[in-house]
C-alpha cells in the first residue's frame, strides 16, 4: 500500500528565511511524486511534480523539490519566503499503474514577518 | 488549463436534508474525485469515478452516495445530512501520470 508522511503539521518561518518541508513516502514501484499548495478557503495547486529524470525539480512560485530514493524523501525546498506563501502544503504520491493519489497529512506553514 | 468547477462555495443547510454538491470539469478526465478535509485530519477521499456511471467507493463512504451521468459532472451526494458532516468539501479529477489531479476551489458546508 502507498502512504505518505508530512513529519511537521505546523512550521514558522520568518520572511526572507529559507524552508525546507519534509515529505517521506512508501510505494512499491517508481513513484510518481507531487507537491500542492492550499491557500485558505480554496482548493489545492499544484506546486510541482516528479515523474522520472533529473531528481530536482522546480516548480512555480519559486519552489523547488529534490527526489531522494534511498531516503524515499521529496523534500520541497524555498531559498527565501515570502509572507504570501504562508498556506498548506501537501505531498501525494501516485504510480503510472493507477490512478489514485494518496496524500500526507499536510504541514501549514506560517510566515513571520 | 483544467479547470474544475464547484458549483458553491459557501452552503448552509439544516440536519436530515438532502444535499446535493456538484462539480464540473471541462477537459474530458475519465477520473473524478471527491474529498473531505478536517483539520489534523488532512484529505479523505469519499468517492471516486472512472467513468460514467462507473462509481468506486473511497475510505469514508459512509452517508454520502454520488452520481456520474456525464462524463463532466460528478456529484456528491449527502442523503440526510448530519452536523458531522460540516466539513470542506474539493472535487478533483486527472490522472496520476499526466498532471495530477486539479482541485476545484472547494465547498464549505455547514450542517446546522
Amino acid at each position: 500500500a502507498q502512504s505518505v508522511t508530512q513529519p511537521d503539521i505546523h512550521i514558522t518561518v520568518s520572511e526572507g528565511a529559507s524552508l525546507e518541508l519534509r515529505c517521506n513516502y512508501s510505494y512499491g514501484a517508481t513513484p510518481y511524486l507531487f507537491w500542492y499548495v492550499q491557500s485558505p478557503g480554496q482548493g489545492l495547486q499544484l506546486l510541482l511534480k516528479y515523474f522520472s529524470g533529473d531528481t530536482l525539480v522546480q516548480g512555480i512560485k519559486g519552489f523547488e523539490a529534490e527526489f531522494k530514493r534511498s531516503q524515499s524523501s521529496f523534500n520541497l525546498r524555498k531559498p527565501s519566503v515570502h509572507w504570501s506563501d504562508a498556506a498548506e502544503y501537501f505531498c501525494a504520491v501516485g504510480g503510472k499503474a493507477g490512478n489514485m493519489l494518496t496524500f500526507g497529512g499536510g504541514t501549514r506553514l506560517m510566515v513571520k514577518p | 488549463d483544467v479547470k474544475v468547477t464547484q458549483s458553491s462555495r459557501y452552503l448552509v443547510k439544516r440536519t436530515g436534508e438532502k444535499v446535493f454538491l456538484e462539480c464540473v470539469q471541462d477537459m474530458d478526465h475519465e477520473n473524478m474525485f471527491w474529498y473531505r478535509q478536517d483539520p489534523g485530519l488532512g484529505l479523505r477521499l469519499i468517492y471516486f469515478s472512472y467513468d460514467v456511471k462507473m462509481k468506486e467507493k473511497g475510505d469514508i463512504p459512509e452517508g454520502y452516495s454520488v452520481s456520474r451521468e456525464k462524463k463532466e459532472r460528478f456529484s456528491l451526494i449527502l442523503e440526510s445530512a448530519s452536523t458531522n458532516q460540516t466539513s470542506m468539501y474539493l472535487c478533483a479529477s486527472g490522472t496520476v501520470a499526466n498532471y495530477g489531479y486539479t482541485f476545484g476551489s472547494g465547498t464549505r458546508l455547514t450542517v446546522v
